[in-house]
């Protein structure tokens, strides 16, 4: 089945800019949507198709997805966007729907 | 507003059986195909299953870990989602979320508060 990576960690200081990171085989080709999840909450889309921002999502928080890779940037990042970041896609596969494996955002 | 409610977790002995349902209000229930993601303790999202909507026949898709042992069907009329599971295993115990999206490819723009279920004897 296919398989999105993401890295388990990531820190940035308040005010810098995070990069999180989902690879997969050519997952450019295919729609990459983003979702934050904060302790005891339930996930929210804070980007899909690509690089689009749901109403009410800040404009720091952009995405681009090409070759091999999907990237979520927050820029400006502050102490509320401390939070757990799954990418998640389609595919047409035995399990179509995908999710990264999460990525922890610390904000030091 | 938009909300998702499930209801219906609860602690069930190992091969039991427990039925979920999903309350939706404040959007187009039956345009949206809806779907069940779990979350195990201090695990990531696992996607469990969907249905699509009326316009694609209400087919149903389940996660292999999931085929056989557990039913996703909804009811427009009463813009509900339910999960029907059985012969379950510890390996289920997890938050249920309902999710909605547009299309087969679209983001789950809504989600439900999740309903833990915990399998266990």
């Amino acid at each position: 089945s296919y398989v999105l990576t993401q890295p388990p960690s990531v820190s940035v200081a308040p005010g810098r800019t995070a990069r999180i990171t989902c690879g997969g085989d050519n997952i450019g080709s295919q729609s990459v949507h983003w979702y934050q999840q904060r302790p005891g909450q339930a996930p929210v889309l804070v980007i899909h198709y690509d690089n689009v921002r749901p109403s009410g999502v800040p404009e720091r928080f952009s995405g681009s997805n090409s070759g091999n890779m999907a990237t979520l940037t927050i820029s400006g990042v502050e102490a509320g966007d401390e939070a757990v970041y799954y990418c998640h896609m389609w595919h047409s596969d035995s399990d179509p729907v995908v999710f990264g494996g999460g990525t922890k955002l610390t904000v030091l | 507003e938009v909300q998702l409610v499930e209801s219906g977790g609860g602690l069930v002995q190992p091969g039991g059986t427990l039925r979920l349902s999903c309350a939706a209000s404040g959007f187009t229930f039956s345009d949206y195909y809806m779907d069940w993601v779990r979350q195990a303790p201090g695990k990531g999202l696992e996607w469990v299953g969907r249905t699509r909507n009326r316009a694609n026949s209400y087919t149903t898709e389940y996660a292999a870990s999931v085929k056989g042992r557990f039913i996703i069907s909804r009811d427009d009329s009463k813009n509900s989602l339910y999960l029907q599971m059985s012969s379950l295993k510890s390996g289920d115990t997890a938050v249920y979320y309902c999710a909605g999206a547009y299309s087969v490819t679209a983001g789950f723009e809504y989600w439900g508060q999740g309903a833990l279920v915990t399998v266990s004897s």
